[in-house]
Order: structure tokens, then sequence, then C-alpha cells
């Protein structure tokens, strides 16, 4: 069975610039997720996609982060315009259903580096 | 809200030792809780879980976590480490039901470096 695949693994710009990540799932699986992870702190949760919907974007800086999942399949995170604060990995996450036993599989992360 | 707080950044280790990683977590709530582990150069893995029932859960590959709710602990356990254990151990909690199996909250992580 194929793991989440995400891309690109590794991206440098500049502040101000845009840049925009991929994720694609596990086949089946509804529940969609975007983690940020800053260096030496935990995953932190930006938005939660049910399907096509989204169930949480709480976190999400919506002044310049947005999230679409087109299709209830892939998605894509964008950034726009960048700051200095958003170097982060963003590691995309999915499940079958949000109340499957708690079980989520990520992906190995794209790397953002903002100079 | 919850919060969850790894004690050690780093715990280094010799190969066959025992090991604890410490997990203390806040919330107001009835909770679920999880230990992921990431590898290197590899993502995020569920280690173990805890939802209901036996507050003991163990994992395939040795590990082990006591849930604590009178010192909101879910500290991780192992009694003989190997140098494939290396890597960084996060502690996750979640307040469940309804779609909030995913919202995870995590740790800090700590780092586990298994020595010859």
């Amino acid at each position: 069975e194929a793991g989440v695949a995400q891309s690109p693994r590794y991206k440098i710009i500049e502040k101000r610039q845009s840049v925009a990540f991929w994720c694609n799932p596990i086949s089946g699986h509804a529940t969609l997720y975007w983690y940020q992870q800053i260096l030496g702190q935990g995953p932190k949760l930006l938005i939660q996609f049910q399907n096509n919907g989204v169930v949480d974007d709480s976190q999400l800086p919506k002044d310049r982060f947005s999230a679409e999942r087109l299709k209830g399949v892939d998605s894509t995170l964008k950034i726009q315009p960048a700051k200095l604060e958003d170097s982060a990995v963003y590691l995309c996450a999915s499940s079958f259903s949000p109340t499957n036993t708690g079980e989520l599989f990520f992906g190995e992360g794209s790397r953002l580096t903002v100079l | 809200a919850q919060s969850v707080t790894q004690l050690d950044s780093q715990v280094p280790v010799f190969e066959e030792a025992p090991v604890e990683l410490r997990c203390n977590y806040s919330s107001s709530v009835s909770v679920y809780l999880f230990w992921y582990v990431q590898y290197p150069n590899q993502g995020l893995q569920l280690l173990l879980k805890y939802l209901s029932g036996s507050t003991l859960v163990e994992s395939i590959n040795g590990f082990e976590a006591e849930f604590n709710k009178s010192q909101t602990s879910f500290h991780l356990r192992k009694p003989s480490v190997h140098i494939s254990d290396t890597a960084e151990y996060f502690c996750a909690v979640s307040d469940g039901g309804g779609t909030s199996y995913g919202k995870l909250t995590f740790g800090q992580g700590t780092i586990l470096t298994v020595h010859p």
C-alpha cells in the first residue's frame, strides 16, 4: 500500500514570495490533515479536511495560508506571502475516517526555508 | 485547551539498558493518548495508543506506556533498547470523539539516542 506522498521535499524561498505544497493521501482515506512543525517543536494542526470539506481551520493563518482539497483526494497548501517565521516542515497526514481508532498516516514532510 | 509536556528533550542511553520517556498532559475533558515515532529520514508513525480499557498499552516492538489519570501522565518505557530504537518520539493527545481523533496536540518531542 502506497503511503502519503508529499512534494516538494525541500523548498527555499525569500520572504514575501509564495510557495505551494502538494499532498496525495493514502487511497480511500477520507480525512486529510496539514500540520506545521517548527524546529524544536511538535507538529501543530493547521487544517483538517473530511472529503473535500473543511472540518477545522481554526489555527490556519488565513491572511497568508490557504488550502484546498478538490475532489476529496489530493490537497494543496499555499503560503502567500511567506514570512521568516513560516520556516518549518509541513506535514500531511491522512486517516480512513476521523473516528478510526486514532491512527494518522504521515508523509515525510515538505521542509520550507524562508530567507 | 489541551497541552502536552515531554519532560526530556534528549535521552541518551546505552544499548540493552532500560529507558523511560516522560509525558504529561493537561486537559479538561477525557483524553486519548498516543506515542508517535519518527525514525531518521522517515515520516511520523504511530507507536501505540490509549483510547479506553486497560491503562497499560504495548507496541509490537517492546515499548509500553501506562495511562495514569491521577498524575495526568503517559510515560513510554522499554526494558531493553536496541540501536534501531534511535529516533524522535512524540507524545500526543486528543479529546476524541466526533471528528477529533486526528486533532492531535503534540509534545515537543524527545530524541532517544541509543549508543553501542
